[in-house]
């Protein structure tokens, strides 16, 4: 019964690659988000979306592309891997309420190695 | 004590202290704020949140203070335990651009608590 749910937990791959990490949530959220947190534990939003809508783009480059095939669904595609791109990659959740921020529910993280 | 520099802050307690952990935000428009606890090798777990309007709030064994004067947030956590060690963050979120709902969820830079036995 894992609220938000991301595979693989762990992925190494080697510089060039394309790769996916794929992510669920079973808590009826209309909003998905993708961060990741680099060595030093910084957690950076990457990207929003809501009901299937791109909402946050932050500056990512464009060989991240997220993909929401349903609300329960935000994929995270990555083409021609770098090593810069090494991190823990987490998928997160929330109930957005009209002008009210709400707690983001997070994924275990899918920790990204790149050779 | 705490420590600040290239590595995360740190604060070392022993079993059955108060914990303290400090977090300065960044935007005077938030409107509402998360502490996280974070274990080793987990995802960010909600600890207890505030609202803009409001300047204390308290759960179990622990309590937020909010101070926007000065765009401060803090985490007391009573008879801190062993199982309390973690990295917490602070989270504000910033309301969405033209009056959206789609605010943005920022996190700080964490800090590292560690307490003994």
């Amino acid at each position: 019964d894992t609220a938000v749910s991301q595979t693989p937990k762990y992925l190494v791959t080697q510089m060039g690659n394309d790769k996916s990490i794929k992510c669920e949530q079973n808590l009826g959220h209309d909003t998905m988000y993708w961060y990741k947190q680099d060595s030093k534990k910084f957690l950076k939003i990457m990207f929003s979306y809501n009901n299937k809508e791109l909402i946050i783009n932050e500056t990512v480059p464009n060989r991240f592309s997220p993909k929401s095939p349903d609300k329960a669904h935000l994929n995270l595609h990555i083409n021609s891997l770098e090593l810069g791109d090494s991190a823990v990659y987490f998928c997160a959740s929330s109930l957005v309420q009209w002008g009210r921020g709400t707690e983001a529910f997070f994924g275990q993280g899918t920790r990204l190695t790149v050779v | 004590g705490e420590s600040v520099g290239l590595h995360l802050p740190t604060l070392s307690v022993q079993e059955g202290d108060n914990s303290i952990i400090n977090c300065a935000y960044s935007n005077s428009a938030s409107d509402y704020f998360i502490w996280y606890k974070q274990e080793s090798g987990k995802g960010p777990q909600f600890i207890i949140d505030i609202r803009s309007n409001m300047d204390k709030r308290q759960g179990q064994r622990v309590t937020v203070l909010l101070n926007k004067t000065v765009k401060h947030l803090s985490l007391q956590i009573a008879a801190t335990q062993p199982g309390d060690s973690a990295v917490y963050f602070c989270a504000e979120n910033s309301p969405g651009a033209g009056g959206t709902s789609y605010g943005k969820l920022t996190f700080g830079q964490g800090t590292i608590l560690t307490v003994h036995p």
